[in-house]
């Protein structure tokens, strides 16, 4: 079976301060793993995603997210946060060993950058 | 949410009625997903069609049903048998069948049982 757990319900930061939104994951095989965005009453916004090689991602809008083989994780992160950031994030796992091609999503984390 | 087209926006049920979610997709990709999201649940897969013809159960099919006429379209029935329908409803679709490939959702419908 594959899951991801995103440990904390609300990040709070302050505008101009870098930004860390935590993801891990349990997978049997090789994960392909995905960021995404949603605004208020939106759909899901592609960010970024990990598939093979380099294990730092850079992706929309200023964002990048590091693979962590041994810690298991997929950490989201940007260097200067805006208010316009401000919005619930989620991240995504597909394990091809089981052979489900949907992708299975942590319970999101509500950003919120303060002015 | 550009290329995938979700109505209505807001759908208001009375118990015991069956209503349909309509999605619609121009990216000429073969698999759709249809996801419920719950406040602090994230997204839950209700099912999913790599092709034409072709659906298979998610994770919470009870209460649902789907069809797959033709490419572009992947519409959603939320059943008088679906105890809690209240929910946002997401589609997505994606190319090809590659593990790798990203999904791109819709805006949602937002369903209300009265």
């Amino acid at each position: 079976a594959q899951s991801v757990a995103q440990p904390e319900d609300q990040v709070n930061v302050a505008e101009g301060n870098p930004l860390t939104v935590k993801c891990t994951y349990s997978v049997s095989g090789n994960p392909y793993l995905f960021w995404y965005v949603q605004y208020p009453n939106r759909g899901l916004q592609f960010l970024l995603k990990y598939i093979t090689g380099d294990n730092l991602v850079k992706g929309s809008y200023g964002f990048e997210a590091e693979f962590n083989k041994s810690q298991t994780s997929f950490h989201l992160k940007k260097p200067s946060a805006l208010v316009s950031d401000s919005a619930l994030y989620f991240c995504a796992v597909r394990d091809p060993l089981t052979g489900r091609r949907a992708l299975t999503f942590g319970s999101g984390t509500r950003l919120q950058v303060q002015p | 949410d550009g290329g995938i087209t979700q109505s209505p926006k807001y759908l208001f049920r009375k118990e015991g009625q069956n209503v349909t979610l309509s999605c619609e997709q121009n990216l000429n990709h073969d698999a759709m997903y249809w996801y419920r999201q719950d406040p602090g649940q994230g997204l839950r897969l209700i099912y999913y069609s790599q092709i034409v013809n072709d659906f298979q159960k998610g994770d919470i099919a009870e209460g649902y049903s789907v069809s797959r006429e033709k490419k572009e379209s992947f519409p959603l029935t939320v059943t008088s048998a679906q105890k809690n329908p209240t929910a946002f409803y997401l589609c997505a679709s994606s190319t090809g069948t590659g593990y790798y490939n990203e999904q791109f959702f819709g805006p949602g419908t937002r369903l209300t049982v009265l």
